[in-house]
């Protein structure tokens, strides 16, 4: 099946530290997803994107979708402490793979104050 | 709001035993999906459903069932509980897999332990 591989696994960081972390693939998506999960939650949608080279912002959080549909990165810029959870990128490859989407491993964050 | 529930949230099973883990979503979402959560792994898709009566399997479907009788209930069956099912697994729903939408809404998630 079809495969994302996140980077970094883990990431320590200071408060007010820009974070970054990206996902590759070596197939087509045709959208890709940035979820958070906060622990004992499920994950929880941050950004969208739609189309090949769309960068979109959600407050201090920007993601790209890569041009060649096959990556995509997250940016959280100035972080807090309420940053800490796990990201994970995911990607919805469409045609008769529509609404199922592929997760990546996650990248776990840490912010300390 | 109630979104995506799931009970119970945690459970220990003795090799063998069989349960079903409940979701129902209250968001007349016509698409819901099973995963499971191992550490490190990401969240792999169990099994999927488009509508009442139709059900799919997804990446890893050995060893469970499902159902959707009703476009708000999805259960999730394990039929003879192995240690390999220990996970959290996590219900979720969509309003369509189509079109410019991609969001799942989940559920608080089931930790399951299998001894």
């Amino acid at each position: 099946g079809q495969q994302l591989n996140q980077s970094p696994q883990s990431m320590f960081i200071q408060e007010g530290e820009d974070v970054s972390m990206n996902c590759t693939s070596s197939s087509i998506f045709n959208t890709w997803l940035w979820y958070k999960q906060d622990p004992g939650e499920g994950p929880v949608l941050l950004i969208a994107l739609y189309k090949a080279g769309e960068l979109t912002s959600n407050g201090r959080l920007t993601a790209q979708f890569g041009i060649t549909r096959k990556d995509s990165f997250l940016n959280i810029s100035a972080s807090i402490p309420s940053d800490v959870g796990i990201y994970f990128c995911a990607g919805d490859a469409g045609g008769t793979s529509y609404g199922k989407l592929t997760f990546g491993q996650g990248t776990i964050l840490t912010v300390h104050p | 709001n109630a979104g995506v529930t799931q009970t119970p949230k945690f459970r220990i099973l003795k090799i063998g035993q069989s349960m079903t883990l409940q979701c129902a979503q209250d968001m007349n979402h016509n698409y819901m999906y099973w995963y499971r959560q191992d550490p490190g792994m990401g969240l792999k898709l169990i099994y999927y459903s488009v509508g009442a009566g139709i059900t799919d399997k997804g990446e890893v479907p050995n060893g469970y069932n499902v159902s959707r009788s009703t476009t708000e209930d999805f259960p999730l069956r394990l039929e003879l509980a192995a240690p390999s099912q220990t996970s959290v697994y996590f219900c979720a729903s969509s309003f369509s897999g189509t079109g410019n939408t991609g969001e799942l809404f989940f559920g608080e998630g089931s930790r399951l332990t299998v001894l």
